[in-house]
């Protein structure tokens, strides 16, 4: 596609409920990130896919989280038990293995 | 650990001032970017540039990488400059195969 397209654009769920959100990012970029963003802070690295590598995941806040990537397509990031202070907007962006990131418009997810 | 320090954190400007935006960094970088993110949340890309100077319209940037820093420059600031101006870096040593964020400017332009 043209951008990188996340899904949700909204979530709202209740506290100890699953969450997963979609990535898509442009055809062709090798590298996937996700970062997450609390309010009024700045971005927080959360996991990165590069091809067919093993992905980085030291950015991981906890084994309630996790992430998937097939080849160079779809990522989805899941949120299992969901806890208040998960609420934020996750930031999904890719780019080629050289160059400059391009990020989606982000899942707000508040968790109730 | 690894540092990404911008200044000013805030910043006001009246329609047509030119600023000048700071970002520091601990190490050698591969990859340095700037950031806008707009009053609505979404990032764009405003440059890529591990090392030199770039330009596009009334934004340029330079990052001299041996002495560890890069400036943004916004010339005749306009009310849509607003929001939140990002460095990223990802380096040569350590931090992995990432971006790690500044914690940002943060640009009001007034009429």
């Amino acid at each position: 596609g043209a951008g990188v397209s996340q899904s949700p654009s909204n979530k709202v769920t209740e506290k100890g409920k699953d969450v997963e959100l979609r990535c898509d990012p442009i055809s062709g970029h090798t590298a996937l990130y996700w970062y997450r963003q609390r309010l009024g802070q700045g971005l927080e690295f959360l996991i990165y896919f590069q091809g067919n590598s093993a992905p980085d995941k030291s950015g991981l806040p906890s084994d309630r989280f996790s992430a998937e990537r097939t080849g160079e397509s779809v990522s989805t990031l899941t949120i299992q038990r969901t806890q208040q202070e998960d609420s934020a907007v996750y930031l999904c962006a890719s780019s080629l293995i050289v160059g400059g990131y391009t990020f989606g418009s982000g899942t707000r997810l508040t968790v109730v | 650990g690894i540092q990404v320090e911008q200044s000013p954190p805030d910043l006001i400007l009246q329609e047509g001032a030119n600023s000048t935006l700071r970002c520091n960094f601990s190490d050698s970088v591969n990859n340095l970017q700037w950031f806008h993110q707009n009053p609505w949340g979404q990032l764009i890309n405003l440059f890529y540039i591990p090392s030199g100077t770039k330009q596009n319209g009334r934004l340029s940037a330079t990052t001299v990488a041996t002495e560890r820093y890069s400036l943004l420059y916004i010339s005749s600031s306009q009310t849509t400059d607003s929001g939140v101006y990002f460095c990223a870096r990802q380096g040569l040593t350590g931090g992995g195969n990432k971006l790690t964020f500044g914690t940002g400017t943060q640009l009001k332009v007034e009429l």
